[in-house]
């Protein structure tokens, strides 16, 4: 199993501020993915993050607004730019492994914009 | 109507209790998770399953691909489980991991 190691776990952050988010990864792995949790609302992905090339959006997401890093296969950064009241979320980064994928996730990252 | 519907949304219940949540999906899967999510927001796999039946301590996870519905139980309930427990599937479409809203368990001393 994969063990992810996210920060910070909690922040509290001005209105037009940006704030990047870390995960680290115990093993090498090819994708990862980044998902916002709104409050009292499920799960939904913001972009699959591949090394060497540019991350995957969903729709409704921007590059501008959620830029991705993945400098390797073990890290990757989410930056939430520009920053509303309305991006307050928890912020969770993903890993699947296997022929029939597992799931693991970070401990997430509970945002609040004040 | 959500892929991935899950009952009840919310559920109380007193130590000790035996506890079931559903899930009913409607889309081809290779694959149905079951994920706990504690108040600090991160996720822990709980199980993952194709078919039959899998248990792990006193959680036990149940699905039936015919009917595409699952079962997660737990048995001797304790203020520790409460949580929100999350039902997710992996498409056969190959699209990413389809997530239900989540059900909150609070389990009373």
């Amino acid at each position: 199993s994969a063990v992810i190691s996210q920060k910070p776990s909690r922040d509290i952050c001005q209105r037009g501020t940006s704030l990047t988010i870390q995960c680290q990864v115990d093993s090498q792995v090819t994708m990862m993915f980044w998902y916002r949790q709104q409050p009292g609302q499920s799960l939904t992905l913001i972009a699959t993050a591949n090394q060497g090339s540019e991350a995957t959006y969903e729709s409704g997401f921007v590059i501008d607004k959620f830029p991705i890093s993945r400098p390797n296969l073990t890290f990757s950064t989410l930056t939430v730019s520009n920053m509303s009241p309305e991006d307050s979320s928890i912020y969770l980064c993903s890993v699947e492994e296997g022929i029939i994928t597992e799931a693991f996730f970070g401990q997430g990252t509970r945002l609040t914009v004040v | 109507k959500n892929e991935v519907e899950q009952s009840p949304q919310n559920l109380t219940a007193q130590e000790g209790e035996f506890i079931t949540i559903n899930c009913s999906y409607s889309v081809g899967i290779s694959a149905l998770h079951w994920l706990q999510q504690h108040p600090g927001g991160g996720i822990v796999s709980l199980f993952m399953l194709s078919s039959g039946k899998k248990k792990h301590g006193r959680l036990i996870a149940t699905i039936n691909i015919q009917e595409k519905h699952s079962s997660l139980h737990i048995t001797a309930s304790h203020p520790r489980d409460s949580a929100v427990y999350i039902c997710a599937v992996s498409p056969t479409s190959g699209s990413r991991l389809t997530f239900g809203e989540g059900t909150q368990l609070t389990v009373n001393p």
